[in-house]
C-alpha cells in the first residue's frame, strides 16, 4: 500500500463547476501538505501549501487538511478550461532535514466549455 | 531564463546504452532534487543534493543510477546499461533553502527517456 493514495480519475466537469480533489495518507508524521498542478509535458507547479490541519484559501482554490482522518482536499470554484491538468498532492513530515516530498499518483481533470 | 532547465527534453536510447541527463537549477538555489515520474504516476524521489553534497540517494533504483553535482550548481543524472523499466520522465527541482517547507521546489519540465 502506498503512503499517499489519490484517485487518478479522469474527472470531467463542465465549465463553472466546483471541483473536489482528494488524497488520503497513512503516515501520521506528515505535517506539510501541498497541491501541485501539472500541465501535459510540463513540470509540476505549486498551487497551495498548508501546514497541519485547517483550511487555506487562495482565489478560486481552497485546500483543506483533516489530520484526524488523514485526508486532504483541494476545491476549485468556478472551474475554467485552463484548469484542465493533472493535480498532484504532496506531503512531507515536520522533521527530516530537507524538503523531500511524497506525491500521490495525480488526478487528471478536464474542464469542458 | 530564470527557471530550472533540463536537457535534453527527449532522449531515446537502446537497451544497454548509457545516458546522461542534465539539470541547471535556478541560480543560488542550495537544494536540488531528482525525481522519476512513470506514466500515469506521481513523481518519486530519487536523490537530494545540498550544494555539492549528495545527502540522500535512498530513492535510486539500482547501482546503475548515479548522480553528481560537483560544483554545487549543475547536476547530472547518469544511468548505465539502461533497461526498458528505466523509461520515464526524470524531473529536477531546486529550492532556495535547505529545510523550509514553505519555500517551494521549482521543477523543470523534465527529460522524457524512452528505452527501446
Amino acid at each position: 500500500q502506498k503512503e499517499v493514495e489519490q484517485d487518478p480519475g479522469p474527472l470531467s466537469v463542465p465549465e463553472g463547476a466546483i471541483v473536489s480533489l482528494n488524497c488520503t495518507y497513512s503516515n501520521s508524521a506528515f505535517q506539510y501538505f501541498m497541491w501541485y498542478r501539472q500541465y501535459s509535458r510540463k513540470g509540476p507547479e505549486l498551487l497551495m501549501y498548508t501546514y497541519s490541519s485547517g483550511n487555506k484559501e487562495d482565489g478560486r482554490f481552497t485546500a483543506q487538511v483533516d489530520k484526524s482522518s488523514k485526508y486532504i482536499s483541494l476545491f476549485i470554484r468556478d472551474s475554467q478550461p485552463s484548469d484542465s491538468a493533472t493535480y498532484l498532492c504532496a506531503m512531507r513530515p515536520f522533521s527530516g532535514g530537507y524538503n523531500k516530498l511524497i506525491f500521490g499518483a495525480g488526478t487528471r481533470l478536464a474542464v469542458h466549455p | 531564463g530564470a527557471g530550472v532547465s533540463q536537457s535534453p527534453r527527449y532522449k531515446v536510447a537502446k537497451r544497454g546504452q548509457d545516458v546522461a541527463l542534465r539539470c541547471d537549477p535556478i541560480s543560488g538555489h542550495v537544494s536540488l532534487f531528482w525525481y522519476q515520474q512513470a506514466l500515469g504516476q506521481g513523481p518519486e524521489f530519487l536523490t537530494y543534493f545540498q550544494n555539492e553534497a549528495q545527502l540522500d540517494k535512498s530513492g535510486l533504483p539500482s547501482d546503475r543510477f548515479f548522480a553528481e553535482r560537483p560544483e554545487g550548481s549543475v547536476s547530472t543524472l547518469k544511468i548505465q546499461r539502461t533497461q526498458q523499466e528505466d523509461s520515464a520522465v526524470y524531473l529536477c527541482a531546486s529550492s532556495l533553502e535547505r529545510n523550509r517547507p514553505s519555500k517551494p521546489q521549482h521543477f523543470g519540465d523534465g527529460t522524457r527517456l524512452s528505452i527501446l
